[in-house]
C-alpha cells in the first residue's frame, strides 16, 4: 500500500502570496493531521480532520485553513505568506480516532518564503 | 508549560552498541499515549514505537524498546545493536485523551559511527 503522499515536495513563494499544499492519506485512513516543522524544532500541530470535520486546531493564525474531501484527502491553505511561514509542512494520517492510533507521516512539503 | 522534554541535543554511539534516548513528559491526564519517531535528513517522520499509559508492559518493536516509568513520567527509547542507518533525529511525542494532536519534543540527533 502507498504511504501518505504530499505535493508538491518543494515550493518557493514570496511574501503576501497564497499557497495550497495537498495530502493523500494511506488507503483506509480517515483522519488527517497537519504539522509545521521549523528548522531545528519538533513539529507543531496545525489541524486535524476526521470524517471531513475539523476535530482540532493548533495555535496558528486564521491565515491557515484546511479542509478534507470525501475521499479523505486534504488541503492546507496559507494566505498572506510571511517569512516565518518557511518550514517543512507534514501531513499525517491514521485509521481512526483514538490515543493508541499511530500517525503515519508523509515526506512533507518544504516551503520557502522569499 | 513544556509537555515533552528531550534533554539530549545530540548522542554518539558506536555501531552494534545500545543507546538510550531520554524523554520526560508532563500531563495531568490519566489516559495518554507516548510515541517515538525517527526523522532522517530526508525529512519524513517514521513511526517507531508506541506506549499507552495503561499498558503494563514496556513496548518493544524489533531493536526498539521503550523504557516506560510512569511514576517518573519518563519514556526513554532504547535502540539495541545500533546500525549506521540509525543516524537521524529522534522525536518523542505525546497524545492526550482521544485527541489526535501530537505534542513533540525538540528531538535528539543520533550519530552512529563505524
Amino acid at each position: 500500500d502507498a504511504g501518505v503522499t504530499q505535493s508538491p515536495t518543494h515550493l518557493i513563494k514570496t511574501r503576501g502570496q497564497q499557497v495550497t499544499l495537498r495530502c493523500s492519506p494511506i488507503s483506509g485512513h480517515k483522519s488527517v493531521s497537519w504539522y509545521q516543522q521549523v528548522l531545528g524544532q519538533g513539529p507543531q500541530f496545525i489541524f486535524q480532520y476526521y470524517e471531513k470535520e475539523e476535530r482540532g486546531r493548533g495555535n496558528f493564525p486564521d491565515r491557515f485553513s484546511a479542509r478534507q474531501f470525501p475521499n479523505y484527502s486534504s488541503e492546507l491553505n496559507v494566505n498572506a505568506l510571511l517569512l516565518g511561514d518557511s518550514a517543512l509542512y507534514l501531513c499525517a494520517s491514521s485509521r481512526r480516532q483514538g490515543r493508541n492510533q499511530p500517525q503515519h507521516f508523509g515526506d512533507g512539503t518544504r516551503l520557502s518564503i522569499l | 508549560a513544556q509537555k515533552i522534554t528531550q534533554t539530549q541535543p545530540g548522542m554518539f554511539v558506536q555501531e552494534k552498541e545500545a543507546v538510550t534516548l531520554d524523554c520526560t513528559y508532563d500531563t495531568s491526564d490519566q489516559s495518554y499515549g507516548l510515541f517515538w519517531y525517527k526523522q532522517p535528513s530526508s525529512g519524513e517522520m517514521i513511526f517507531l514505537i508506541y506506549q499507552g499509559s495503561y499498558d503494563e508492559q514496556n513496548a518493544t518493536e524489533g531493536r526498539y524498546s521503550l523504557n516506560f516509568q510512569k511514576a517518573r513520567k519518563s519514556a526513554n527509547l532504547v535502540i539495541s545493536a545500533s546500525q549506521l542507518g540509525d543516524s537521524a533525529m529522534y522525536f518523542c511525542a505525546m497524545r492526550e485523551g482521544n485527541f489526535q494532536k501530537l505534542v513533540f519534543g525538540t528531538g535528539t540527533r543520533l550519530l552512529v559511527s563505524p
